[in-house]
């Protein structure tokens, strides 16, 4: 079965706090996203990631930063929290951007006090 | 610039028949997703379509008009685990999906 995990599904953070979300897959896949969430909005892409040390900016990449140093791993930092980035993130893999089905994790919801 | 336009919610009642409608104006098509979000969960796909007409995966059915820059999620004799939003996705001419916020399906028994 496939999986996409993130390292925590709720997280609360004080504004200022640098924030770690780290997101794994098992399927081998070349490419990785991180979106956010908010209600009333679509998927929000943040960053995405077609190889190993590759990243590239997505729609709303202020304030945050990516590391792809394994191809199973990307993890998305919040370098200064702060109380607008309080949201769900969603990481997401796809093995072709020709088809682009993304499998997505569980979700990681950042509360930023 | 792009938009994806769905419904915000729709009602349904258990055993019915349930049309969610999706129109997009993007740069470039490459094909459309479905996507179905249980509250809390990771979304799930549903469907994908590139081609213009009807895709039918059991009780799931996916359309799409590209002259018209049109699709609808058809779901027939509807249960109570159907009650998640629905979000549509088009693959636009980078290769990246562009989502609509989703609609929230509530099935009444």
């Amino acid at each position: 079965d496939v999986k996409v995990t993130q390292s925590s599904r709720y997280l609360v953070k004080r504004t200022g706090e640098k924030v770690f979300l780290e997101c794994v897959q098992d399927m081998d896949h070349e490419n990785m996203f991180w979106y956010r969430q908010d209600p009333g909005l679509g998927l929000r892409l943040i960053y995405f990631s077609y190889d190993v040390k590759m990243k590239e900016k997505g729609d709303i990449p202020e304030g945050y930063s990516v590391s792809r140093e394994k191809k199973e791993r990307f993890s998305l930092i919040l370098e200064s929290a702060s109380t607008n980035q309080t949201s769900m993130y969603l990481c997401a893999s796809s093995s072709r951007l020709d088809y682009n089905e993304q499998f997505f994790g569980p979700g990681t919801r950042l509360t930023v006090l | 610039g792009q938009n994806i336009d769905q419904p915000t919610e729709m009602t349904a009642t258990e055993g019915a028949i349930v049309q969610i409608n999706c129109t997009y104006q993007t740069s470039g098509f490459n094909g459309l997703f479905w996507y179905q979000q249980h509250a809390g969960e990771a979304p799930t796909f549903l469907s994908y379509n590139v081609l213009d007409g009807l895709e039918e995966k059991g009780r799931f059915s996916s359309f799409l008009s590209r002259s018209k820059g049109y699709s609808y999620l058809l779901l027939k004799e509807l249960q109570m685990k159907d009650s998640a939003s629905y979000l549509c996705a088009v693959v636009d001419s980078n290769y990246q999906l562009i989502w609509g916020a989703g609609t929230k399906l509530i099935i009444k028994p």
